[in-house]
């Protein structure tokens, strides 16, 4: 079973700063199987960035991913007010086929 | 207005069952795998099931095997999960989620449905 581990848990980060985000996977993942999505409270997940690189229909492009192997990174250049949730990266695995997700990263305002 | 609505949560026993639906709308269903996913309460999420398009390829995380089965209308755009034999760790929301496309993400999701299993 392949466990992603998300850090830190915590992010404390000040409108406008950059916050980069990590996702490591316990074994080499396919970087075309790698998520990342945000959630805030009450709401239902939202998918900012698949294939690993991939921003998702609407998703600002303040949104990066990046990463391969068992290294992920999911980069907000400028956080806003309205990106201060929680972001969970996400692999699909092929044998069998299932997906998993990481522990998430909360972003909270400084 | 792509939209994913589910329901059929609420309150059951351990040991009990539970339906949930998830109504489709302003997509053609039948063109996409199809998910459920939960979040316990102050926790993460967890990937439960997966269904194929054509309903051939039916997919479940380890703890739920045996006790949950999801099925699918295409004729009324519908996604079901039947629960049986519930337990307290089965309480959490439960999200229906649309695969993107060929991409094995998740981009359309519903609000969710509140299931509780307590005595």
């Amino acid at each position: 079973e392949i466990v992603l581990t998300q850090s830190p848990g915590t992010l404390s980060v000040s409108p406008g700063e950059r916050a980069t985000l990590s996702c490591r996977a316990s074994q080499s993942v396919s970087s075309t199987y790698v998520s990342w999505n945000q959630q805030k409270p009450g709401q239902a997940p939202r998918l900012l960035i698949y294939g690993a690189s991939n921003r998702a229909t609407g998703i600002p492009d303040r949104f990066s991913g990046s990463g391969s192997g068992t290294d992920f990174t999911l980069t907000i250049s400028r956080l806003e007010p309205e990106d201060f949730a929680v972001y969970y990266c996400q692999q699909y695995v092929t044998s069998p086929p299932a997906w998993t997700f990481g522990q998430g990263t909360k972003v909270e305002i400084k | 207005e792509v939209q994913l609505v589910e329901s059929g949560g609420g309150l059951v026993k351990p040991g009990g069952s539970l339906r949930l639906s998830c109504a489709a709308s302003g997509f053609t269903f039948s063109g996409y795998s199809m998910n459920w996913v939960r979040q316990a309460p102050g926790k993460g999420l967890e990937w439960v099931s997966s269904i194929s398009s054509t309903s051939s390829d039916l997919y479940y995380t380890d703890s739920v095997k045996g006790r949950f089965s999801i099925f699918r209308d295409n004729a009324k755009n519908s996604l079901f999960l039947q629960m049986n034999s519930l337990r307290a760790e089965d309480t959490a929301v439960y999200y229906c989620a649309r695969h993107y496309g060929d991409n094995f993400a998740f981009n359309i999701w519903g609000r969710g449905t509140r299931v509780t299993v307590s005595s």
